[in-house]
């Protein structure tokens, strides 16, 4: 069975603090792999997404970054985090074939606080 | 330009009862997908149903069913026979084209089933 695995669970962090948060995929090769934000009582932002190892594509541009160092795993980061960063990161996977019409199986997700 | 609108912000209904919930999209593509998913309390989203922009039946999936009308871009959510356990918010998303790697999500509609 596929499972995915983000951490950390929570952050609280300082403005201008570096951030890394990441995401493992076990049980599924070759997945696509998405990071989205949420604020507090918020939609869902599409922020990146991969298709293949070492290839990431921003969707919306805030200051943050994304690589896929590995198949299974996907890290969203920043070296300078603002207040707006705040909210609720979840990272997701899709199988790779069929593209459009595949549901996202999503992470716990991560709680950000920036202070 | 693509768009998910939710106007129903929440939902109370009284357990065992119908409700249904609305989305609202906009797209150019002739084809394209729509999805409704749920997060509960503790922020897990979990995808429930989706419908192909080609198929004319609605789709179901156990107590959930889709109200789909093509002509005024609707896509409406049932629950039947509704239970506590179903209290969450509901997020409707769209993804346009055969290869494409965006959703677009809702702003969701929080739903409160009382005993």
């Amino acid at each position: 069975a596929q499972t995915i695995h983000q951490w950390p669970v929570a952050e609280i962090k300082a403005v201008g603090s570096p951030l890394s948060l990441g995401c493992t995929i076990k049980g599924k090769s070759s997945p696509n792999l998405y990071w989205y934000w949420q604020a507090t009582g918020g939609t869902l932002q599409q922020l990146f997404y991969s298709i293949t190892v070492g290839q990431v594509e921003s969707v919306v541009q805030l200051n943050l970054s994304a690589s896929r160092p590995k198949d299974d795993q996907f890290i969203l980061s920043t070296e300078k985090l603002l207040l707006s960063h705040s909210g609720f990161y979840l990272c997701a996977w899709s199988l790779r074939d069929k593209l459009s019409n595949e549901r996202l199986f999503f992470g716990h997700g991560t709680k950000l606080s920036v202070l | 330009a693509q768009k998910v609108t939710q106007t129903q912000t929440s939902i109370s209904v009284m357990e065992k009862t119908t409700v249904t919930m609305d989305c609202v999209y906009e797209t150019r593509d002739s084809s394209y997908f729509l999805f409704w998913y749920k997060q509960t309390a503790s922020g897990e989203i979990v995808f429930l149903i989706r419908q192909d922009s080609y198929k004319k039946e609605n789709a179901t999936e156990g107590h959930y069913s889709l109200n789909f009308q093509k002509p005024k871009s609707s896509i409406g959510l049932i629950i039947t026979a509704t239970q506590i356990e179903d209290s969450a918010v509901y997020f409707c998303a769209m993804r346009e084209g055969d290869s494409n790697y965006q959703l677009i999500w809702g702003s969701g509609t929080k739903l409160i089933i009382k005993p």
